[in-house]
């Protein structure tokens, strides 16, 4: 079955630098990758999609990578801030069927 | 706020009993997917509705059953808990589904926490 990867530590970054969290999956590619931000005690909010033909995709701060030959996703957050501060899960497409895969999340910290 | 709306916000309940959660998609959404997230597993997809037919299923248990009316509504029953099925319930909607050529977003709703004594 699909095995997504996400670092389990805590990441603190300071204000105004480069977040950039990681998702590693395994045992086959799917055809497109989303990231979601998760407030304490919330459901998931939708970010981004990118699909496996596309290298890159942007929307304001945020930037994400997929990169098929690797299996690894990238999710930047430029000029961040402390309300950025949240847990951001990585999910794929299931094998021939409906619904998400979900990694367990990095929860993301930014030091004013 | 997502649109998507889920009752009730938290339950309390004992082992061995059973309980429904409900949950209303956004205005318009076919797709109505139900989540489980407990600390140790993450997120894990139970089961989808597409218009009133299961399309998917995911971790459920046989303990566990969902249906979609034709209001579009949806619950999860959960029944004979356990400890273990304290978690967090998500429930999510989209307009079609996800999964092959499709990508709709997928709307999450605040969650029904359960906690089983």
């Amino acid at each position: 079955s699909q095995k997504i990867e996400q670092n389990s530590e805590a990441l603190n970054i300071q204000e105004g630098k480069t977040a950039t969290l990681t998702c590693n999956y395994t045992n086959y590619s799917p055809a497109y990758l989303q990231w979601y931000r998760q407030d304490p005690g919330r459901g998931p909010v939708f970010l981004l999609l990118i699909r496996e033909n596309e290298k890159e995709k942007r929307k304001e701060r945020l930037k994400v990578t997929f990169d098929t030959t690797l299996k690894q996703s990238l999710f930047h957050i430029t000029a961040s801030q402390p309300a950025d501060s949240a847990t951001y899960l990585c999910a794929l497409d299931r094998t021939a069927a409906d619904g998400l895969t979900f990694g367990k999340g990095t929860h993301l910290i930014i030091q004013p | 706020d997502s649109g998507v709306t889920q009752t009730p916000k938290h339950l309390i309940t004992a082992t061995g009993q059973r309980v429904t959660l409900r949950c209303s998609p956004r205005s318009g959404d076919l797709s109505v997917y139900w989540y489980q997230q407990s600390l140790d597993q993450g997120l894990q997809f139970l089961i989808q509705y597409y218009n009133g037919e299961e399309r998917a299923k995911g971790n459920i248990l046989e303990r566990f059953s969902a249906q979609q009316f034709p209001d579009l509504h949806s619950e999860l029953n959960l029944s004979s808990l356990e400890l273990g099925d304290s978690a967090l319930y998500f429930c999510a909607s989209s307009l079609h589904f996800t999964g092959g050529a499709r990508t709709d977003t997928q709307y999450f709703g605040p969650g029904t926490r359960l906690t089983v004594l």
